[in-house]
């Protein structure tokens, strides 16, 4: 069974950076898997922040910014506002079907 | 701007069958679009359950696709979600969601609709 992994739980400062990552338990992640990435606050939809690896939806701030490294799609958040306190999911395509990582709780204290 | 609102029974018996139903409104969505459903389980994360294509193709996810079918009913903008034999395990908050072609992300969400398994 395809596994997508993420970090559980982060924590960063008000303005300073943060990397989240996604894996593929299938091996390294390539621009093949067209990473996506959401924003979920609590009670919330889903909101997508990125597709296809880096591209950003015109609603998506500057300061989020996706991209490949060492074998991991990457999600990294520059200048940490309060309001970025959420959970991060990253979507995977597996050729045929899409799986979901389990979801980073960032914390911004 | 695309609007979609998901519909159907909040409660469903086990064994049952849960059936919901997604309206898409506001601008027209071109035909080359594909629609998800994606589910949340309460304090869980997200799982993709499948699509279906403007033309009706349909992709799932392998460990439900002998009891997902998903549907669309064109002349009223409607897509279809049907999950036979559910269990506790099939409670969740159900999502509808556009997907735009040539992997170009999933940009219009619904705002779920939670249905819970339970007699």
């Amino acid at each position: 069974q395809t596994v997508v992994t993420q970090e559980p739980s982060l924590t960063v400062s008000p303005g300073g950076t943060v990397t989240l990552t996604c894996g593929s338990s299938t091996g390294a992640v390539t621009s093949g898997f067209h990473p996506n990435w959401f924003q979920q606050k609590p009670g919330q939809a889903p909101r997508a922040l990125i597709h296809h690896v880096g591209i950003r939806f015109a609603w998506t701030p500057a300061r989020f910014s996706g991209s490949l490294l060492g074998g991991k799609a990457v999600l990294t958040l520059s200048g940490v506002q309060p309001e970025d306190e959420a959970e991060y999911y990253c979507l995977l395509f597996y050729g045929d079907f899409w799986i979901f990582g389990g979801g980073t709780r960032l914390t911004v204290l | 701007q695309v609007q979609l609102q998901e519909s159907g029974p909040g409660l469903v018996e086990p064994s049952g069958t849960l059936s919901l139903t997604c309206g898409v409104s506001g601008d027209s969505p071109s035909t080359r679009d594909w629609w998800s459903w994606v589910r949340q389980p309460p304090g869980k994360g997200l799982e993709w359950i499948g699509e279906v294509s403007y033309g009706g193709v349909t992709k799932y996810k392998p460990s439900l696709k002998n009891r997902v079918t998903i549907s669309m009913d064109k002349s009223i903008n409607h897509i279809f979600l049907t999950l036979t034999s559910v269990t506790a395990a099939d409670t969740a908050v159900y999502f509808c969601v556009r997907v735009l072609p040539s992997f170009q992300g999933f940009p219009n969400w619904g705002r779920g609709s939670l249905v819970t398994v339970s007699s």
